[in-house]
């Protein structure tokens, strides 16, 4: 069984500063690996996604991962963040021989500060 | 072009009552997937399509839930006798078929049904 845990449910960060959240994942079979972000009403949106190749993967609105085999984990950072980077954001695992259904992390809330 | 779509985007029902949730894929989207948001909490997997063949119906919490996709393209997810525990946000995704490389690994998701079970 797979298993996703984000570290941090609320982030505080102040306008212009990095953030990073941090994700961590069980599972006994090669994963693939995402990261969605949730505005409030609506529905997720994908921010990046690795599923192999580079360990560094760049995604949407300056966004990047790093894939860690060893230490099975997947933390998502950003340089500067923005007003609008307050959001919800999740991690997220999948395999294909699940159908690739997606297993979700908690969540962590980002709260830009200006 | 068109995103995933659900409707209603809100509902409220009776305890007791039955509901049905529609969600449009986007247009030759091959899989569909349900999955449930209870409030603060990361969504939950509850069913997959793969065209109109449900192939994973592992997550549904009980038999009052059922869900369906009969000509491949638009489903709908029913829920019989709601009870409150039943209130979540009802997110529906699709995707490509994983045979068309990494873009069927991509899941787009629709703005979801808010479910409020009185």
């Amino acid at each position: 069984a797979q298993s996703v845990t984000q570290l941090d449910s609320q982030v505080p960060v102040f306008e212009e500063a990095p953030v990073e959240l941090r994700c961590n994942y069980s599972s006994s079979v090669s994963v693939y690996l995402f990261w969605y972000v949730q505005y409030p009403n609506q529905g997720l949106q994908l921010l990046l996604k690795y599923l192999s190749g580079s360990t560094l993967v760049k995604g949407i609105n300056g966004f990047e991962a790093e894939f860690n085999k060893s230490q099975t984990s997947f933390h998502l950072r950003k340089p500067s963040v923005h007003i609008s980077d307050t959001a919800e954001y999740f991690c997220a695992v999948s395999d294909q021989a699940a159908g690739n259904k997606l297993t979700f992390g908690g969540g962590t809330r980002v709260l830009v500060k200006p | 072009g068109a995103g995933v779509s659900q409707s209603p985007r809100y509902k409220v029902a009776k305890r007791g009552q039955d509901v049905a949730l529609r969600c449009d894929p986007i247009s030759g989207h091959v899989s569909l997937f349900w999955y449930q948001q209870a409030l603060g909490q990361g969504p939950e997997f509850l069913t997959y399509f793969q065209n109109e063949a449900q192939l994973d119906k592992s997550g549904l919490p009980s038999d009052r839930f059922f869900a369906e996709r009969p000509e491949g393209s638009v489903s709908t997810l029913k829920i019989q006798r709601t009870q409150q525990e039943d209130s979540a946000v009802y997110l529906c995704a699709s995707s490509l078929s994983v045979t068309s490389g990494s873009m069927g690994y991509e899941q787009y998701f629709g703005p979801g049904t808010r479910l409020t079970v009185t």
